[in-house]
């Protein structure tokens, strides 16, 4: 059974330019949520996806966008990239349902900005 | 004000030790409490949950005070393998909306 997979695992960027990250589920994961670790930081919550929309976003600017596909995948964008993007983008994949549940993580994509 | 804070730590302890973490929640929707453990330049993986009675896994013990909204951490019998950061982590919304928050991170450095 594959864990979360995200992909590229590394990425340099000069400023201005776009970036797309993309991240498989876990099987029987219906929820994406992308977070940001910046360097020495807890990760902060991006936004989260599900049923192919976008359901709670966290203090990021319309410069982040993200899809989800029907096979429950999910990408994220990052256009007009900053220095300041630089930073682990993790994916987590979580299954919605009654009880809270735990929420796995991928190994996430390192992105430079430079 | 942060909605997860934690001591950002190190603790640097020797082998054997008792350490312990605490964290602190400002909202009090929250829902559910975890402890995730996270490694140099990996991911987050969930150590354990935190439940109102206290639970115990092995060596690690953690506990839930949701007057106080605080969450605590205790390991014993500390091993070099422990050496990592300890992240707090709260949940809260409703089905598809759920999020979690996470602390800064508390690292631990176990030494010989």
């Amino acid at each position: 059974d594959a864990g979360v997979t995200q992909s590229p695992t590394h990425l340099i960027k000069t400023r201005g330019q776009q970036v797309t990250l993309r991240c498989s589920p876990k099987s029987g994961h219906d929820t994406v949520s992308w977070y940001q670790q910046a360097l020495g930081q807890g990760p902060q919550f991006i936004f989260q996806y599900y049923e192919e929309e976008e359901r709670q976003r966290g203090n990021f600017p319309d410069r982040f966008s993200g899809h989800q596909f029907p096979n429950y995948s999910s990408e994220l964008n990052v256009n007009a990239l900053l220095l300041g993007d630089s930073a682990l983008y993790l994916c987590a994949s979580s299954q919605t349902g009654g009880a809270p549940t735990e929420a796995f993580f991928g190994q996430g994509t390192r992105l430079t900005v430079v | 004000r942060k909605e997860v804070e934690q001591d950002p730590g190190p603790f640097n302890v020797p082998e054997g030790a008792t350490v312990a973490f605490n964290c602190t929640y400002s909202n009090s929707a929250s829902q559910s409490f975890f402890w995730y453990r996270q490694d140099c330049r990996k991911e987050p993986k969930l150590l354990m949950s935190v439940y109102s009675s206290g639970n115990e896994d092995g060596r690690f013990t953690a506990q839930l005070n949701r007057a106080s909204q605080y969450i605590s951490l205790l390991i014993r019998d500390s091993k070099l393998s422990d050496s990592a950061t300890y992240l707090c982590v709260v949940l809260r919304g409703d089905t598809g909306r759920r999020a979690l928050t996470f602390g800064s991170g508390t690292r631990l450095q176990v030494q010989p």
